[in-house]
């Protein structure tokens, strides 16, 4: 059975770094290109970062580019998401999300960020 | 970037009828192999988004087939057979043409 579980989020105050993790099982995850979606509180979906299969090819929404860093370990079947100078604007449910032809037909259960004082 | 807009943002619905949604793209998207990079997806309340539709018009695997997913270039549509009362949630559209990926804002169906 596919799994991602992501883990790492936590309350954190502006300026500060976290490092989201996202554990994936039941599929050769090293076969897939991986994404990071948010969504603040009450709010909409919004798309934050993608990197292929063997992480040759990564993008970002304008809104994170040159704070967070995606990453992935195929050995250990994870996908990171390191986030640094955190905003209030940050504070969301992050999930990963599976991508197979231009859907997400995988999504993690999320971990929340709350970047406040 | 790619806007993607949805139309109505709120639809209720009676167990039993049929509902439609529609989602309009601000580009074609169409891509040169032929397929056209458009999702649906729906989020029950506390839970992650589930995909209902790839590729325009596929169902996902487990979706039940009153679900159906129709259109071309920048006009789509999401239509239930029969609302269920399951069927409850907000329903995104997303195009997955260009990055960064965009979703529509969601349109919340309830009973």
């Amino acid at each position: 059975e596919v799994e991602l579980v992501e883990s790492g989020g936590g309350l954190i105050q502006p300026g500060g770094s976290l490092r989201l993790s996202c554990a994936a099982s039941g599929f050769t995850f090293s076969n897939y290109y991986m994404h990071w979606v948010r969504q603040a509180p009450g709010k909409g979906l919004v798309w934050v970062s993608f990197i292929s299969s063997e992480g040759s090819t990564i993008t970002y929404a304008d809104s994170v580019k040159g704070r967070f860093t995606v990453s992935r370990d195929n050995a250990k079947n994870t996908l990171y998401l390191q986030m640094n100078s955190l905003r209030a604007e940050d504070t969301a449910m992050y999930y990963c999300a599976r991508v197979v032809h231009g859907g997400y037909d995988y999504w993690g259960q999320g971990t929340l960020v709350t970047v406040s004082s | 970037d790619i806007v993607m807009t949805q139309s109505p943002l709120s639809l209720p619905v009676t167990p039993g009828e049929p509902a439609s949604i529609s989602c309009r793209s601000s580009q074609s998207l169409l891509y040169s192999n032929g397929n056209t990079y458009f999702a649906w997806y729906l989020q029950k309340p506390g839970q992650s988004p589930q995909l209902l539709i790839y590729l325009g018009s596929n169902r996902a695997s487990g979706v039940p087939d009153r679900f159906s997913g129709s259109g071309s270039g920048t006009d789509f549509t999401l239509k239930i057979s029969r609302v269920e009362a399951e069927d409850v949630g907000v329903y995104y559209c997303m195009q997955a043409l260009q990055t960064p990926f965009t979703f529509g804002p969601g349109t919340k169906v309830d009973i």
